[in-house]
């Protein structure tokens, strides 16, 4: 199985910083990454797929890049509402697999 | 507007079966893989499985903490996805979430219902 190790775990950020997630994967993935936004109480919401797509719908400052084994997410400019929970999640084979989730609190 | 609403969640003795449903409207049922998803109180996402859809041959995938004790099925004239799961464990406890997938294989699951609570306890 594919593991997906995500840092720091725990990060603690104001309003309007710049905030990066990095997931690391055990094998070589291309780009077949996703990224979710967990708010508590809530199912996840698609961020980003193949690695750096932006879903429809999802502002701009967020942005994701990397291949291979190493990937980003980056909030530009963090505001209010992206006080949440990010997960990875690997889309190269089966099972699926996400990382253990990067707590972006105040 | 898609929706997906899953059903059946509840408490359940260590051992027992629980069969959990989930309701789709808002897109073209029949033509998506669903996946079935699940978080532990506190914990983060675990994948349980995926059943594909009806162009391949609804055929499925699991994780190998669930496999040969669930069984994700599918009903495209009814639009329902179900998770058959037996022998149940108390780290089975989880919210259970009905997962859309966008495209098929290397795709991302765009759409998520609102989860359901299973608990499994004496």
């Amino acid at each position: 199985d594919i593991q997906l190790t995500q840092s720091p775990s725990f990060l603690s950020a104001s309003v309007g910083d710049r905030v990066t997630v990095a997931c690391r994967a055990s094998q070589d993935i291309s780009t077949s990454l996703a990224w979710y936004q967990q708010k508590p109480g809530k199912a996840p919401k698609l961020l980003i797929y193949d690695a750096s797509t932006l879903q429809s719908g999802v502002p701009s400052r967020f942005s994701g890049s990397g291949s291979g084994t190493e990937f980003t997410l980056t909030i530009s400019s963090l505001q209010p509402e992206d006080f949440a929970t990010y997960y990875c999640q690997q889309l190269n084979s089966y099972p699926r697999t996400f990382g253990q989730g990067t707590n972006v609190d105040i | 507007e898609v929706q997906l609403v899953e059903s059946g969640g509840t408490l359940v003795q260590p051992g027992g079966s629980l069969r959990l449903s989930c309701a789709a409207s808002g897109f073209t049922f029949s033509d998506h893989y669903m996946d079935w998803v699940r978080q532990a109180p506190g914990k983060g996402l675990e994948w349980v499985g995926r059943v594909r859809n009806k162009a391949n041959t609804h055929t499925t995938e699991y994780a190998a903490s669930v496999k040969g004790r669930f069984t994700i099925s599918r009903d495209d004239s009814k639009n329902s996805l179900y998770l058959q799961m037996n022998s149940l464990k108390t780290e089975d406890t989880a919210v259970y979430y009905c997962v859309r997938v966008s495209g098929t294989y290397r795709s991302p699951n765009d759409y998520w219902g609102q989860g359901t609570l299973v608990t499994v306890s004496s």
